[in-house]
């Protein structure tokens, strides 16, 4: 089946030590995108890819990054990560969206991210 | 600025008794609406996409209605595995082509 792949599923990293989180998708979508959620609150972007083309949110910290080094792979890093940090991180793929649509975006299982 | 409104936040409903939630926006237009549920501890599941007034969609016992200023879900006669939080999307226009605005959600805890 088609998928939206992260790894790892629960992430425990200490006060400042940078981590990486990873997703991976067999959709061959264009668009892949990272959201952070905190407990009881709505998904917010911090960023998405358009293919290679990064797009970041005007309030993403700087401590937030993001590779893409093909289309099946995204990654995202948080340099040094705070106690503020401590939240569930989605990645999500869509096709395109063309101009004036939409098309649907597709999450993955999401990382639990624990900061000591 | 575009605000998506869900309501209620939480809803308790016993086995077989239906109920709906509202998801209502405003936005300077609609590309489209999209509602998805989330268990605790994972990520959103795509249930369906709504593009314009009128439109209905149903998949088992959930159905997904549209008017130009808010969408309802339609549960009818709910199990327990329907208990989970609806999410529900709105893609606006004049956002940029692949930004979502959110609701926060509406728990639904469905007892036996």
């Amino acid at each position: 089946d088609a998928m939206v792949i992260q790894n790892p599923r629960y992430q425990v990293t200490q006060f400042g030590k940078p981590v990486t989180l990873s997703c991976s998708q067999t959709l061959n979508h264009n668009v892949m995108y990272w959201y952070q959620q905190k407990s009881s609150q709505a998904p917010k972007l911090l960023f998405h890819y358009y293919d290679k083309d990064f797009n970041n949110e005007a309030d993403t910290p700087d401590n937030f990054q993001s590779r893409r080094p093909n289309t099946s792979f995204c990654f995202l890093d948080i340099r040094s990560p705070g106690l503020g940090d401590a939240a569930m991180y989605l990645c999500a793929t869509s096709g395109l969206a063309g101009v004036g649509g939409t098309d649907t975006q597709y999450f993955g299982p999401g990382t639990r991210l624990t900061v000591l | 600025e575009d605000q998506v409104t869900q309501s209620p936040e939480a809803l308790r409903l016993q086995e077989g008794e239906s109920s709906s939630l509202n998801c209502s926006y405003t936005v300077s237009g609609l590309r489209g609406l999209f509602w998805y549920r989330q268990d605790p501890g994972k990520g959103p599941e795509f249930l369906f996409t709504l593009y314009s007034a009128g439109e209905e969609k149903e998949k088992e016992r959930l159905k997904a209605t549209l008017t130009k200023k808010e969408s309802f879900l339609h549960i009818t006669a709910p199990k327990p595995e329907d208990s989970a939080t609806y999410l529900c999307a709105v893609h606006p226009k004049g956002s940029n082509d692949y930004k979502l605005s959110f609701g926060a959600g509406t728990t639904v805890t469905v007892r036996a």
